[in-house]
């Protein structure tokens, strides 16, 4: 399978605050998804990203595609306490999707 | 609205039992993922079926797993002779385009 480094693999912040995480492959893909997986539930879908250099937003969300199509980043702007969860960024090849470790967000209310 | 499910939601087994997961997925999607988690980690992939084509099983761990889909549509994965370490939850998805959509997984606790 393919390895998809995710960062950080947890955070701890305080309610308010704005949250950046970050995933890098060593090989292109032209499909970048983020999703979010609360516990005891699947993930859900929050951001796909096509295009290489795209930025796109979800309401407090904002994901980038990188421009070398080997990296993307999922902001999240004032944070409140149901954005807990894990977060993946998740790569399509052809029929396979690919999922990052995950980063474990926590707020602190 | 009608999402995938999953039965059961939670499953006990003893070491050396057989135990079926199954998969309800979204209607018209012809695409049906399975994925195993183990606890605080990524998704594992196990087995993908694309309509009437062969299954990819290239994911799956040992020939105690296997996977059929029957009419297209509803899955079921078989776990034979359970071990301890397969111990997980086990996601299922259903895709149409680039979206997959999964359901709320089976925890399966091998004693």
């Amino acid at each position: 399978g393919q390895q998809l480094n995710q960062s950080p693999q947890s955070m701890f912040i305080q309610e308010g605050e704005d949250v950046s995480m970050n995933c890098t492959s060593s090989s292109i893909f032209n499909t970048w998804l983020w999703y979010k997986q609360d516990p005891g539930e699947g993930p859900v879908l929050l951001i796909a990203l096509y295009k290489a250099g795209e930025l796109t937003s979800n309401g407090r969300l904002t994901a980038q595609f990188g421009i070398t199509r080997k990296d993307s980043f999922l902001n999240i702007s004032a944070s409140i306490p149901s954005d807990v969860g894990i977060y993946f960024c998740v790569v399509r090849e052809g029929n396979q999707f690919y999922f990052g470790t995950g980063t474990s967000l926590t707020v602190i209310p | 609205g009608a999402g995938v499910s999953q039965s059961p939601s939670n499953k006990v087994t003893e070491k050396g039992k057989d135990v079926e997961l199954r998969c309800d997925p979204i209607s018209g999607h012809t695409a049906l993922y399975w994925y195993r988690q183990s606890l605080g980690q990524g998704l594992e992939f196990l087995i993908y079926f694309q309509g009437n084509s062969a299954p990819d099983k290239s994911g799956l761990p040992s020939d105690r797993f296997s996977a059929e889909r029957t009419g297209g549509s509803v899955s079921t994965l078989t776990i034979q002779r359970t071990q301890q370490e397969d111990s997980a939850v086990y996601l299922c998805a259903s895709s149409y385009y680039n979206e997959q959509f999964f359901g709320p997984g089976t925890r399966l606790t091998v004693l």
